[in-house]
């Protein structure tokens, strides 16, 4: 059970987009469409963002999506605000083992 | 509204058992629709998965830490604990509990996280 890649880091300025990827395998992020990206500011809790690949839970702005191609998966920050700077991480579930893995994290500056 | 909050010691020493609990509040732990879980975060870097239960008692774990990690669930209790034995510095780490969601297995709800240390 390997960590998924993510850049160490992103950067954008306000109003701007930036995508950030998180690289898997066939047996987690390709093989299935559980997905997952957390948000993460200093000293909290993550908080859930995307789900699913692509599907958003209530109360989160539609200025993030989600996306895969293949053994990668995407989160994009479109018009992007100050209050984006954090941290962000990817996850995957692998069905046949029943790990969880996550992304080893992108730090996300707003310029 | 669904809440989690982890309690237990602070400090640890080396070679002993850290022990942590997470209790759930606003729902069923026994709900089917969801595994418990346990996360930490060590200082400045990423998270790492521990493992997690089901409210039967089936639980899965991170083959880096399976063995010596123990998951056990308190149904009557609406909690969930992690044992993790032989702990080191290494073990230093923010521990979260957390809910993931079946099948979508995504971690939806996040207690505040605990710090433990550990040394002597």
């Amino acid at each position: 059970q390997s960590a998924l890649t993510q850049p160490p880091s992103a950067s954008g300025s306000p109003g701007q987009s930036v995508t950030i990827s998180c690289t898997g395998t066939s047996s987690d992020v390709g093989g299935y469409n559980y997905v997952s990206w957390y948000q993460q500011y200093p000293g909290k809790a993550p908080k859930l963002m995307i789900y699913e690949v692509n599907k958003r839970p209530s109360g989160v702005p539609d200025r993030f999506s989600g996306s895969k191609s293949g053994n990668t998966a995407s989160l994009t920050v479109s018009g992007l605000q100050a209050e984006d700077e954090a941290d962000y991480y990817c996850s995957s579930y692998a069905v046949n083992n029943k790990y969880v893995v996550f992304g080893g994290g992108t730090k996300l500056t707003v310029l | 509204q669904v809440q989690l909050q982890e309690s237990g010691p602070g400090l640890v020493k080396p070679s002993q058992t850290l022990s942590l609990t997470c209790t759930v509040s606003g729902g069923s732990i026994s709900s089917g629709d969801y595994y418990w879980s346990w996360i930490r975060q060590h200082p400045g870097k990423g998270l790492e998965w521990i493992g997690y239960i089901y409210y039967s008692g089936s639980a899965y774990y991170n083959p880096s830490l399976k063995s010596r990690v123990t998951i056990s669930v308190d149904t009557s209790k609406n909690q969930f604990s992690l044992k993790l034995s032989s702990v080191t510095a290494a073990d230093t780490a923010v521990y979260y509990c957390a809910r993931l969601r079946s099948p979508s297995s995504n971690f939806d709800y996040w207690g505040q996280g605990t710090l433990v240390t550990v040394s002597s």
